[in-house]
């Protein structure tokens, strides 16, 4: 079964410090992953994308890592900002169909000054 | 006004109402989703538009009737809906939903729903 699963469900940290959100997934084949950061109120938006032959990418303070092999992916967040408190959602897509995302539940930052 | 936009962004309504959630994207996009989000648990894909044609529904009770008169406008139609049907309903275009395609979803703000 098709599944992607996120650790921890919420994290507090202090303004300023890093932090390491995880996603395993199941998906198979693989095509590519996306993190999405969602504010409060909002609609998710994406952070970055990762396709198999990309280990690492960076956007900003925001570094994705996939290990395909192992089928983990993990986005660090460095010196982190009260802004940076949201849901972040990790989304897998297989190759077998246009539609087939698969979502995380998703974890809950907050950062505390 | 650029992006996704949805109306209402909050709605409560009783069992026996009829209401219609709306999207609206100035994207230039051919695809448009509707998805639900509930508490701790992960989106849930409900329906897809391709040029304006439904491509895809992902067993959703008939209580939820989407409609897409165009590429820029999605509404979701409910109809006696249930406590459980509660959510966050969150609206998505994409350039085109091809197969193998990478394309980025772009979401709106969302609906926040209460069914009373």
């Amino acid at each position: 079964k098709n599944q992607v699963e996120q650790s921890p469900q919420s994290l507090i940290i202090l303004e300023g410090k890093n932090c390491t959100l995880q996603c395993n997934y199941t998906v198979s084949p693989f095509s590519n992953l996306r993190w999405y950061k969602q504010d409060t109120g909002r609609g998710p938006v994406s952070l970055t994308i990762m396709t198999f032959s990309e280990n690492t990418k960076s956007n900003g303070r925001y570094t994705a890592t996939l290990d395909a092999d192992t089928k983990q992916s993990s986005l660090h967040i460095t010196a982190s900002q009260l802004s940076d408190s949201a849901s972040y959602i990790c989304v897998v897509r297989d190759q077998t169909g246009a539609n087939n995302l698969f979502f995380g539940t998703g974890t809950r930052l907050t950062v505390i000054p | 006004e650029t992006g996704v936009t949805q109306t209402p962004r909050h709605l409560v309504m009783g069992m026996t109402n009829k209401k219609s959630l709306k999207c609206e994207q100035h994207l230039g996009h051919n695809a448009m989703y509707w998805y639900k989000q509930s508490a701790k648990k992960p989106l849930e894909l409900m329906f897809v538009y391709n040029f304006k044609e439904q491509t895809e529904n992902n067993s959703v009770p008939s209580r939820f009737s989407p409609e897409c008169p165009n590429s820029s406008h999605l509404f979701l139609h409910l109809h006696t809906l249930q406590p459980e049907d509660s959510a966050l309903y969150l609206c998505a275009s994409s350039p085109a939903s091809a197969s193998g395609s990478v394309y980025e979803q772009y979401f709106g703000p969302g609906t926040r729903l209460t069914v009373t």
